[in-house]
């Protein structure tokens, strides 16, 4: 299975912040990567697809990048409504795999 | 719009096996693909497998091949997950999501399941 690990774990920002997560795999998922954000008590929601794809209605202050091995998902200016759980995950092949999450937490 | 609406919470003991709905509604069901995800408390979001709602394939993570089954009722426009021989650390909540754009576009409200002697 392909691993995939996320940096960093917890990451604690003010509102206006730019911030930056990084997500590696253990082998090349060339651009099959999604990131999702989820809220505490309910389902992740899909923001990013094909490593750099705004989903639709997903504000453009969050965007991705990066491929093969290495992967970013960047928000420009924080926002209240941002302070949630971040995970990416691969679609290349079966088994998909998350990554733990990235907590992003009010400073 | 598209909706997917799960079953309620269930309580199983130890040994026992559990069937998880995942009502769809908004879309030609059979022209998208359902997974199933589940989340320990504190945890990462775990695949579970994936079943073609067209021709009733699936495929499953080694980890739950031979305790898990998806399947699908056309006529309902409802994909199942059914686990077995439950143990405790089955406690986790179980979702269903539908594929969009080759991933995990649209997602059920999570079902929570209590395996407890």
């Amino acid at each position: 299975d392909i691993q995939m690990t996320q940096s960093p774990s917890t990451l604690s920002a003010s509102v206006g912040d730019r911030v930056t997560i990084t997500c590696r795999a253990s082998q090349s998922v060339s651009t099959w990567l999604a990131w999702y954000q989820q809220r505490p008590g309910k389902a992740p929601k899909l923001l990013i697809y094909k490593a750099s794809t705004l989903e639709s209605e997903v504000p453009s202050r969050f965007g991705g990048g990066g491929s093969g091995t290495e992967f970013t998902l960047t928000i420009s200016s924080l926002q209240p409504d941002d302070f949630a759980t971040y995970y990416c995950q691969h679609y290349s092949s079966f088994p998909y795999t998350f990554g733990q999450g990235t907590k992003l937490e009010i400073k | 719009q598209v909706q997917l609406v799960q079953s309620g919470a269930e309580v199983k003991k130890p040994g026992a096996s559990v069937r998880i709905a995942c009502k769809a509604s908004g879309y030609i069901f059979t022209n998208y693909a359902m997974h199933w995800v589940r989340q320990a408390p504190g945890q990462r979001l775990e695949w579970m497998g994936w079943i073609n709602t067209g021709d009733g394939n699936t495929k499953y993570s080694q980890k739950f091949q031979g305790r898990v089954t998806i399947t699908r009722d056309t006529s309902a426009n409802t994909a199942y997950m059914e686990l077995h021989s439950l143990r405790s650390e089955d406690t986790t909540v179980y979702y269903c999501a539908r594929e969009r754009v080759g991933t995990l576009g649209y997602w059920g409200q999570g079902t929570l399941v209590t395996v407890s002697s």
